[in-house]
């Protein structure tokens, strides 16, 4: 089974601080991707990337950056962290005609 | 654009009941579409999929059918158990070369005894 794992598992910021949340995959997925997931919206795709060194926007990408340094990991950077930030994050690749999501990273922003 | 409708926000049975959560799509590409589950504090994992038209696809207990006439791809079970309670969603593939999915909000299915 593919294998997604994300660090860190839970987070608190502080607003106006810089964050990094990280993915890393094991099964040789060019595709990947970052959502966030807050009650009411679902799952929202922030970036993604189809080969190392490249990074797309999603459907909301004002306020995050995106890092793919090589094609198993893949960065999330929030470098102004704010309130509205507060959410569950999932980092998922995709292979063989489905996504396989990571384990999410619970970031609270105070 | 693409879009996916989940027209139930939560559905709450009792154990043993038929269940089914409704998906509709709009899209011009030729549908791909997903069921995920999500239990709680886990990330969601597939449950279905399929591309073909009138075709069911089965899985856990879960079947889906794809009708390209109606737009649809609606989850079923027979007989839910308190096991099933979680988070459903619908999604879409774009289709493209991006491999992105479109979710649907998502239907909370809690399972009472």
């Amino acid at each position: 089974e593919a294998a997604v794992t994300q660090s860190p598992r839970s987070k608190v910021a502080v607003t106006g601080g810089k964050v990094t949340l990280s993915c890393h995959q094991t099964n040789n997925h060019d595709y990947m991707y970052w959502y966030r997931q807050d009650t009411g919206h679902g799952l929202r795709l922030i970036h993604y990337s189809y080969v190392a060194d490249s990074t797309e926007k999603g459907d909301i990408p004002d306020g995050y950056k995106a890092s793919r340094p090589s094609q198993e990991n893949f960065s999330l950077i929030l470098e102004l962290a704010s309130l509205s930030q507060t959410a569950v994050y999932f980092c998922a690749s995709w292979g063989g005609y489905e996504q396989y999501f990571g384990p999410g990273t619970r970031l609270t922003v105070l | 654009g693409d879009s996916v409708t989940q027209t139930e926000g939560l559905v709450t049975l009792t154990k043993g009941l038929p269940v089914m959560l409704n998906c509709t799509y709009q899209t011009t590409y030729s549908p791909f579409l997903f069921w995920y589950v999500q239990h709680l504090n886990e990330a969601p994992k597939l449950l279905l999929k399929s591309s073909t038209d009138n075709k069911r696809t089965e899985h856990q207990g879960f079947y889906a059918t794809l009708h390209k006439s109606s737009s649809s791809f609606h989850l079923q079970k027979s007989s839910v158990q308190l096991s099933d309670s979680a988070l459903y969603f619908c999604a879409l593939s774009d289709q493209g070369n991006t491999r992105k999915l479109i979710f649907g909000l998502g239907t909370t299915l809690q399972v009472q005894p």
